[in-house]
């Protein structure tokens, strides 16, 4: 079952903008990845925030975690042509396997 | 380290026919593997998950007649796709589980498309 859910489904910047992507899940979690997919590829992992943890830095990539709303954004800064992707969420809950949200699409136009 | 390999890249066959898809951990040992599909445009939806020398699980809506795991090995796992036809075409992903030492990580392979004609 799908738990994550992402917004916008899609969005459109303009390089060096940043792009915040958000994410809302349902229930308790034990952490939350993001993940990057190129069209057509495999997945890449970004970055993982644990329950206890509300924010997260690597790189240009800035995560946070708000468990009392169950959701969670992912910020790209000074964005790049390169970063055009998809970008999922995933949540884990006790032993279970990872479950996805439904992505967010996004454009870096140069 | 953490590295999972997928074989075949891409596959075209023709509808009816069975199609198989490996999916190896290199260098752990994989207790728990799941097998993901993914439609052009949306999200990985887990099909199932399978545990080495134990029968697999799957996800509600996904035919275990149809999609045939095999986990024999810790390194490996398989998925046949039975008499495939063109509404099986999708972006087939698996994942593994290091039972070694990392808990509740997962490792992603690269990805199996198949194209059904």
């Amino acid at each position: 079952s799908q738990q994550g859910e992402e917004d916008p489904q899609a969005l459109s910047i303009q390089e060096g903008e940043n792009a915040t992507m958000n994410c809302s899940y349902k229930t308790s979690i034990n952490n939350l990845q993001w993940y990057r997919q190129n069209s057509g590829r495999g997945l890449v992992h970004l970055i993982l925030i644990r329950s206890n943890e509300r924010e997260k830095h690597s790189g240009r990539l800035r995560v946070t975690l708000d468990t009392s709303k169950k959701s969670s954004s992912l910020l790209i800064t000074a964005s790049r042509a390169a970063d055009t992707a998809s970008y999922f969420c995933a949540t884990v809950s006790g032993n279970t396997p990872l479950v996805f949200g439904k992505g967010t699409r996004l454009s870096v136009i140069a | 380290g953490a590295v999972v390999s997928q074989h075949p890249s891409r596959v075209i066959c023709k509808s009816g026919t069975s199609v198989k898809i490996e999916c190896r951990s290199l260098d752990f040992q994989a207790t728990t593997m799941f097998w993901y599909r993914q439609f052009p445009k949306q999200s990985l939806m887990l099909m199932a998950t399978s545990n080495e020398g134990s029968k697999a699980t799957y996800e509600q809506g996904v035919e275990k007649d149809k999609f045939l795991i095999n986990h024999a090995s810790l390194t490996l796992s398989t998925l046949t796709v039975t008499s495939a036809h063109p509404e099986d075409s999708s972006f087939y992903i698996c994942s593994a589980r290091d039972g070694g030492g990392r808990p509740g990580e997962q490792f992603f392979g690269p990805g199996t498309r198949l194209t059904v004609l």
